[in-house]
Parts: C-alpha cells; structure tokens; sequence
C-alpha cells in the first residue's frame, strides 16, 4: 500500500499565526511530495514540492520532509483569511508515474 | 503561457447518455492524467497516459468508462451511459516527462447526471 494520511480538520487558526499542516505515508520508497492548495469549487494548485530530508522555503510557506519517520508537513506563516482553503498533500514512489493523495486537511485562517 | 485546459466546465445531462469531456495539456508535457474528485472519495486517479499511450487505467471505474488520446494536444473522457453516481468533478492534470514531476491542474469539469 503507498497510502497518504492526513488529518481532514478543519484546522482553525487566528490570523497573523503559523498554520502546521502534517501528512504521513506510508511506502518508504516514496521520494518527491507535493503540497497543493484547493479552494472551494476550484481546482487543486501546486504550492510546493520537496525532494529531500530537511526544509524548503518559498515566501511564508515552508515544507518539510522527514524520510525516517515518514512525514511531511507544510508551515504557513502569518496565516491570512486568503489561506482558508483545503490542503492536499500527494507523495510520488521512485519508479512510479501516478501520485498518491491525502484526503486533504481543511483550513480555516480566522480574522 | 496557458495552463491545461479542459471543457466543458459545468455539464448537465440525463442518465443514460454519453458524456464526453476534454483536454488539452499544457505544451510540452508528456503525461496527462484523469482524476474524479467526490466528496465521498477524494481525488481519485482514473487513467494516464504518457506519450498518448494509457498506461495505468486501474482507476476506470466500470466498463462505461473510456479515454483515449490522439494526439499530444487532445485528450476525452467519456462516459456511456451515464449514471447518477458519475457525478463529480472531473480534474485533467499534465506533467512533464522528466523531473521535477509536478503535476499541474485544469480548471475541471463539473458533471451533474440527474
């Protein structure tokens, strides 16, 4: 199985806070996460990938992966209302084509 | 440059009839994939292909379910007979063959079958 887990929320935050956005998956050979943005009655947007163990930044968003304990989390820093929408998280194995998508968490940014 | 882009948007039809939905990749990607979003079930990857070859149609749902891709610029949906329960929205995604493998979304077609 080559599972993504992620808690469905909703995950409230006032605004101006750091929102943490966690997933899990379950395949050790999965080697590339994606985060996407969705809001009500659109369609997914990429935010941002990650590749390697660590952290990646891009404006308030940061993603993290940690390979040995198999999770990967996006930070939202100074969260906005504009943010408010549901969070998709997606893993690639090495040597597949298709991802695997969490059930996505859905964020509320309160003013 | 555009993004993929998919029509119709909002489709209304009665069971029983065929329905056929499109898109078109963003220029250059070699990989388009068909994904069902439900509230039920989430996104669900129906088919893909790479080159206009399907790959991994492990995802149609039932024998009602056919796509196909001509060409590298085109691609369908298509759905005969359509049932209730085929109501969803219906994203197309592209990708580029080589890394890094970010897939990229169309707007989606919104299926109602009353």
């Amino acid at each position: 199985q080559k599972e993504v887990e992620q808690n469905s929320g909703p995950l409230s935050v006032p605004e101006g806070a750091i929102a943490s956005l966690n997933c899990t998956y379950s395949d050790r050979g999965s080697q590339s996460f994606f985060w996407y943005r969705q809001y009500s009655g659109k369609s997914p947007e990429l935010i941002m990938s990650i590749y390697s163990n660590g952290d990646k930044e891009d404006g308030r968003f940061t993603a993290q992966l940690n390979k040995a304990s198999q999770y990967v989390s996006l930070l939202i820093r100074d969260s906005q209302p504009s943010d408010s929408a549901t969070y998709l998280c997606a893993g690639l194995p090495k040597g597949f084509n298709k991802f695997y998508f969490g059930s996505g968490t859905k964020l509320n940014v309160k003013p | 440059d555009a993004g993929v882009i998919q029509s119709p948007r909002h489709e209304v039809t009665e069971m029983g009839q065929e329905v056929t939905l499109r898109c078109k990749p963003i220029s250059g990607h070699d990989y388009l994939f068909w994904y069902r979003q439900t509230m039920m079930r989430g996104l669900e990857l129906l088919i893909y292909f790479n080159n206009n070859v399907p790959i991994d149609d492990s995802g149609m749902p039932e024998d009602r379910f056919s796509a196909k891709m001509p060409n590298a610029s085109f691609s369908t949906l298509k759905i005969q007979p359509s049932e209730p329960r085929d109501s969803a929205v219906y994203f197309c995604a592209s990708r580029l063959r080589q890394g890094p493998y970010e897939q990229y979304f169309g707007p989606g077609t919104r299926l109602t079958v009353t």
